[in-house]
């Protein structure tokens, strides 16, 4: 079993749409996650980023985590053609020797005008 | 300019040269990664470093070799380049729970 595993998709919805991005994870010790963005061609660009479960909230995008269930998603409120990328969740650990930082696939989602 | 960089951007060279990659990052995180992105295969971890000194293999190092002898540059050589190491490189470094990337090499070994 793959410690992170995320659907690669790929995704295509019409604009508007809200969108659900998820991964499932096995390695307790993660205690960090990341969603990152990335555009063809271009490096991975942190989205959001948190250390706790529960929902964070940034603009269009809200990231949830839950860690009873090993499961994170990634929500984008009425998506835009510009949304359209390579989204990769990632998770880490705590610090020290056995740092880890670990990423799924990738889901790709393109964004229908 | 704070941030990361990665130099070449662009890269062509012949089988069995040795290539370096450069990585350069301005805020002084101890974490610095070299990952290489192929289609199908998604990010994969070549070598990381948890600070200046300190280097450690990741999930496909065979034919790379790190150093890290100042906290801010961590360079990753190609001793002898095969077609196979044709991918696009990314240099990421870390503070606790956040990632940074640079904006990626792309290497062809012809």
């Amino acid at each position: 079993q793959k410690e992170v595993e995320q659907d690669p998709g790929p995704l295509s919805v019409p604009e508007g749409a809200i969108v659900s991005l998820n991964c499932t994870y096995s390695n307790s010790a993660f205690q960090y996650f990341m969603w990152y963005r990335q555009y063809s061609r271009k490096g991975p660009e942190l989205l959001m980023y948190t250390y706790s479960s529960g929902n964070k909230e940034d603009g269009r995008f809200t990231a949830q985590v839950d860690k009873s269930s090993k499961y994170i998603s990634l929500f984008i409120r009425d998506s835009q053609p510009s949304d359209s990328a390579t989204y990769l969740c990632a998770m880490s650990t705590s610090g020290g020797s056995n740092y880890k930082l670990t990423f799924g696939k990738g889901t790709l989602l393109t964004v229908n005008p | 300019d704070a941030g990361i960089t990665q130099s070449p951007r662009y890269k062509i060279t012949e089988t069995g040269r040795q290539v370096t990659l450069m990585c350069h990052q301005t805020w002084s995180h101890s974490y610095m990664f070299w990952y290489r992105q192929d289609l199908g295969h998604g990010l994969r971890l070549i070598y990381y470093s948890a600070a200046a000194d300190i280097t450690d293999k990741g999930e496909v190092p065979d034919g790379y070799v790190v150093s890290r002898s100042k906290t801010e540059n961590f360079p990753l050589t190609l001793e002898s380049a095969t077609r196979s190491q044709t991918s696009v490189y990314f240099c990421a470094s870390s503070r606790l729970g956040e990632a940074f990337f640079g904006q990626g090499t792309r290497l062809t070994v012809v």
